[in-house]
């Protein structure tokens, strides 16, 4: 079935570092979004992608729509110890009766060390 | 702040009970969609209303029943509980698409 697979799990950087992360599916995505769990917090969207190819930015935070649409990419550049959270890649479920809902990947763990 | 407000923050119970887990959507939105985090399964999608109406649903058990009020208010309901459904249950409202606005969540702990 429709599943997200992100790596990696998990990540220990230090300050000032850039991140990458990613998201694949054996499944065609039209959307793909980018969302940020902070501890005691539920996710937060940072970046929503529509096409393939397309790059957009939110700050230090990059994501990509790859052009398979079979997979997404996030960068985080000069990280900061607020980055420190899970990140979640998401896309529209096509599984009738759930149609449009969101299929969210496993995370990846993000940690700052400053 | 999202918006979206959910209450109680915590829970503990016992299994076999019935709890009841409320959601006030982002002012404006319709939909309110109901997610389970845990820390095997991860974020699984329960199940959506849209203005009243069940519009979707996802992985959720017979024991479990959600609504939506006329003012667009949620509640989801858990019942014979067991230890396994000891979770994050988040609520995420959103006025249309995929764009999803999710509430703090409810820990409940079965024990």
């Amino acid at each position: 079935g429709q599943q997200l697979n992100q790596s990696p799990q998990s990540m220990f950087i230090q300050e000032g570092e850039d991140v990458s992360m990613n998201c694949t599916s054996s499944s065609i995505f039209n959307t793909w979004l980018w969302y940020k769990q902070e501890p005691g917090e539920g996710p937060v969207l940072l970046i929503a992608l529509y096409k393939a190819g397309e790059l957009t930015s939110n700050g230090r935070l990059t994501a990509q729509f790859g052009i398979t649409r079979k997979d997404s990419f996030l960068n985080i550049s000069a990280s900061i110890p607020s980055d420190v959270g899970i990140y979640f890649c998401a896309g529209p479920s096509f599984y009738r009766g759930s149609q449009g809902n969101l299929i969210f990947g496993k995370g990846t763990k993000l940690s700052v060390k400053p | 702040d999202s918006g979206v407000t959910q209450t109680p923050k915590h829970l503990i119970t016992a299994t076999g009970q019935r709890v009841t887990l409320r959601c006030s959507p982002r002012s404006g939105d319709l939909s309110v969609y109901w997610y389970q985090q845990s820390l095997d399964q991860g974020l699984q999608f329960l199940i959506q209303y849209y203005n009243g109406e069940e519009r979707a649903k996802g992985n959720i058990l017979e024991r479990f029943s959600a609504q939506q009020f006329p003012d667009l208010h949620s509640e989801l309901n858990l019942s014979s509980l067991e230890l396994g459904d000891s979770a994050l249950y988040f609520c995420a409202s959103s006025p249309l698409g995929e764009k999803l606005f999710f509430g703090s969540g409810t820990q409940l702990s079965v024990l």
